[in-house]
């Protein structure tokens, strides 16, 4: 079957400006995690969904990062007011059920540039 | 709080030598361990991973890990490596109890295989 999808694959946006990032998550997987990725380190935990709630958002920087998944399905990570510190890769995972023993499905990452 | 060390940020190795990609851990509670690879142009993808009982786990192509608690560490070994092995590897350890089970990743090795 499909995998977990993300798009864009690629925003360029300008500094101050508001971007959207969408995950499409494996079919029937409960628990969503973002990423973000900087050049040269390790994946770095955001936030977690699971079904439509967030579970746990302890990762996410500041009050300009925000994540939504209404419908428990898709979810769209949305970053206000840009800033250059911004540009790295952000990666979607999901799960089936979000316990410790789950295997994460990644998805190929948004890769985000602010000028 | 868990932390993740990996001590080599690129390996170098010619085709069909042994490789060993290094990994500590520090947490203060139990763990799962965790190996992903990012092929070029890729997602990540779970290479293998330790949950509990036999300390020595195996992927499907060659690779093995071992957990070692009293070194608090998960090294990565393959006897013979290909030049399709090329890829970034990156460690993760999560709690095994508590019910947050997020992830933490190591900055990642890259390893390369030469002809």
């Amino acid at each position: 079957g499909a995998g977990v999808s993300q798009t864009p694959s690629n925003k360029v946006t300008e500094k101050g400006k508001y971007v959207e990032l969408r995950c499409d998550p494996i079919s029937g997987h409960t628990a969503l995690y973002w990423y973000r990725q900087s050049l040269g380190q390790g994946p770095e935990f955001l936030i977690y969904f699971q079904g439509t709630g967030a579970a746990d958002d302890s990762g996410l920087p500041n009050d300009r990062f925000f994540a939504v998944r209404p419908e428990g399905s898709v979810s769209t990570l949305k970053i206000q007011r840009t800033e250059r510190g911004d540009s790295a890769v952000y990666l979607c995972a999901s799960s089936a059920s979000g316990t410790g023993t789950d295997t994460q499905y990644f998805g190929p990452g948004t890769r985000l540039t602010v000028l | 709080a868990q932390s993740v060390t990996q001590l080599d940020s690129q390996v170098p190795v010619f085709e069909e030598a042994p490789v060993e990609l290094r990994c500590n851990y520090s947490s203060s509670v139990s763990v799962y361990l965790f190996w992903y690879v990012q092929y070029p142009n890729q997602g990540l993808q779970l290479l293998l991973k330790y949950l509990s009982g036999s300390t020595l786990v195996e992927s499907i192509n060659g690779f093995e890990a071992e957990f070692n608690k009293s070194q608090t560490s998960f090294h990565l070994r393959k006897p013979s490596v290909h030049i399709s092995d090329t890829a970034e590897y990156f460690c993760a350890v999560s709690p095994a109890s508590g019910g947050s089970y997020i992830p933490t990743f190591g900055r990642g090795t890259s390893l390369i295989v030469h002809p």
